[in-house]
C-alpha cells in the first residue's frame, strides 16, 4: 500500500522555469494538500482541494498553481520559478478535511537557481 | 504571526526520564490542536490531537485554554521516541504548524 506517492523526489530548476509536482494516493481520500517546508519552519499550506476539480488557497499561494481533475492525483506548478520557491515540498491527503488525520508522502527536494 | 510556538529545537533526554515538548499558540476561537511526528526515515505522521483525549505509546497532551498550552507529556522515554515532534493548530479551514522539536532520548 503505497499512500502518498511524491514525483520527482528532487530537482533542480534554472530560474524562469516551470515545473509540475505531481502527488498521487490510493486511499480514496476526498481531501488532498500541498505544504512547503523551509529551513527551521514548520509546514506551511500552499494550497488544498477538497474534492475533484475543485481547490482553495492555504497560507502561502503566491507563486503557485494546483489542479485535481482525478480524485486520486494533485498537481503543483510553478509557472515561473524563483529561488525564494526553494523548499521541501509535502503532499498529504485525508479522508475528509484538514482536521482529520493527514497522511503524507517523502517530501519533494526543489533547488531554484 | 506566529500561530504555534515550540521554543524548543532540540531536547535531550535519558531513557526513562520524563520529557515534555512545549508547544504554544495563538489564535482566537476554539482550535483544534495535533501533534504530528516523524521517525527516522519515515513519513510524517498523526500522534494524537486533543479532541480524541487519548494516549498513544504512552504520550499525552492537555489543551489549556488559558496558557494557550498544548504540551506534550510522556512518563518515562524511550529511545524509539527519538524523533521530529510537530505542534499543530486548525481553524475555519487553516491549519498551521510549528516549526518542530527534535527529541533525543540517550541511552
Amino acid at each position: 500500500n503505497a499512500g502518498v506517492t511524491q514525483t520527482p523526489k528532487f530537482r533542480v530548476l534554472k530560474t524562469g522555469q516551470s515545473m509540475t509536482l505531481l502527488c498521487a494516493q490510493d486511499m480514496n481520500h476526498e481531501y488532498m494538500y500541498w505544504y512547503r517546508q523551509d529551513p527551521g519552519m514548520g509546514l506551511r499550506l500552499i494550497h488544498y482541494s477538497v474534492g475533484e476539480g475543485t481547490t482553495a488557497k492555504g497560507e502561502v499561494p503566491d507563486g503557485y498553481n494546483v489542479s485535481r481533475l482525478k480524485k486520486q492525483n494533485f498537481l503543483l506548478g510553478l509557472e515561473s520559478a524563483a529561488p525564494s520557491q526553494t523548499s521541501v515540498y509535502f503532499c498529504a491527503s485525508s479522508y475528509s478535511g484538514l482536521n482529520q488525520p493527514q497522511h503524507f508522502g517523502d517530501g519533494t527536494r526543489l533547488s531554484i537557481l | 504571526a506566529q500561530r504555534v510556538t515550540q521554543p524548543e529545537k532540540l531536547l535531550s533526554v535519558f531513557k526513562g526520564a520524563p520529557v515534555e515538548l512545549k508547544c504554544n499558540y495563538s489564535y482566537s476561537g476554539s482550535p483544534e490542536l495535533f501533534w504530528y511526528v516523524q521517525y527516522s526515515r519515515q513519513r510524517l505522521q498523526l500522534l494524537l490531537r486533543h479532541i480524541s483525549r487519548e494516549s498513544i505509546k504512552g504520550f499525552t497532551a492537555d489543551l489549556n485554554k488559558g496558557e494557550t498550552s498544548f504540551h506534550l507529556k510522556k512518563p518515562f522515554a524511550q529511545e524509539e521516541d527519538s524523533a521530529m515532534y510537530y505542534c499543530a493548530l486548525y481553524n475555519f479551514n487553516k491549519f498551521y504548524f510549528g516549526s518542530g522539536t527534535k527529541l533525543n532520548v540517550k541511552p
